[in-house]
């Protein structure tokens, strides 16, 4: 199956900077890759997304780029604030399948 | 429109006990999913389902059971409770497959195996 590796896994920021997750992955054939946000106590929520077609995508503050070339992927946050703490995953499909395979996760703290 | 809600939020389970997860989804969703979640290791898939009646299993299904009797409902059934099992479990769901697909997960069950 496809195999998602995610760095780092912790990772400390002030207020204000920006914020770099990145994530490898196994499967060439996969061509949608989506980035979930988990807040403390909840569950995870998909924050943004992007497919094979395009190199780049953003929505305000977060952009995700892929390179299918080099099989990775990675989730901008620019201007980061306090309510950007969470832990970000990463995820990829598995070619045929209904499964997605997600990365171990990073825990984002912004510090005020 | 609650989405995806779950039963227990927090159970505590001996070992050998057994115990039912519950799952409820009001969006319509096709498809249904049992995740587990342990520390530093991200959502490994347990089960899912395509459809009601029709079930599969994921990376982890080892030691759990699933039903799918209605479209909202989706309960997963641990048999004989083992340490091995503490975790937390999310239920999610979505509209088409694939893997390709926002998933709307639940708020998640903590279960302790003592």
């Amino acid at each position: 199956g496809e195999n998602v590796e995610q760095h780092p896994s912790t990772l400390s920021v002030q207020e204000g900077d920006s914020a770099v997750i990145k994530c490898t992955y196994s499967d060439s054939a996969s061509n949608y890759f989506p980035w979930y946000k988990q807040e403390l106590g909840k569950g995870p929520q998909l924050i943004i997304d992007i497919r094979s077609n395009v190199g780049e995508k953003k929505d305000q503050r977060i952009a995700v780029t892929l390179n299918k070339t080099a099989k990775h992927f990675s989730l901008h946050i620019t201007e980061t604030q306090p309510e950007d703490s969470a832990v970000y995953f990463c995820a990829a499909p598995q070619t045929g399948a209904n499964n997605l395979f997600f990365g171990t996760g990073t825990r984002l703290t912004v510090i005020p | 429109n609650a989405g995806v809600t779950q039963t227990p939020k927090f159970r505590i389970l001996k070992i050998g006990q057994s115990m039912t997860l519950q799952c409820t989804q009001d969006m319509n969703h096709n498809y249904m999913y049992w995740y587990r979640q342990d520390p530093g290791m991200g959502l490994k898939l347990i089960y899912y389902s395509v459809g009601a009646g029709i079930t599969d299993k994921g990376e982890v299904p080892n030691g759990y059971n699933v039903s799918r009797s209605t479209t909202e409902d989706f309960p997963l059934r641990l048999e004989l409770a083992a340490p091995s099992q503490t975790s937390v479990y999310f239920c999610a769901s979505s509209y088409y497959g694939g893997g390709k697909e926002t998933q709307y997960f639940g708020p998640g069950t903590r279960l302790l195996v003592l």
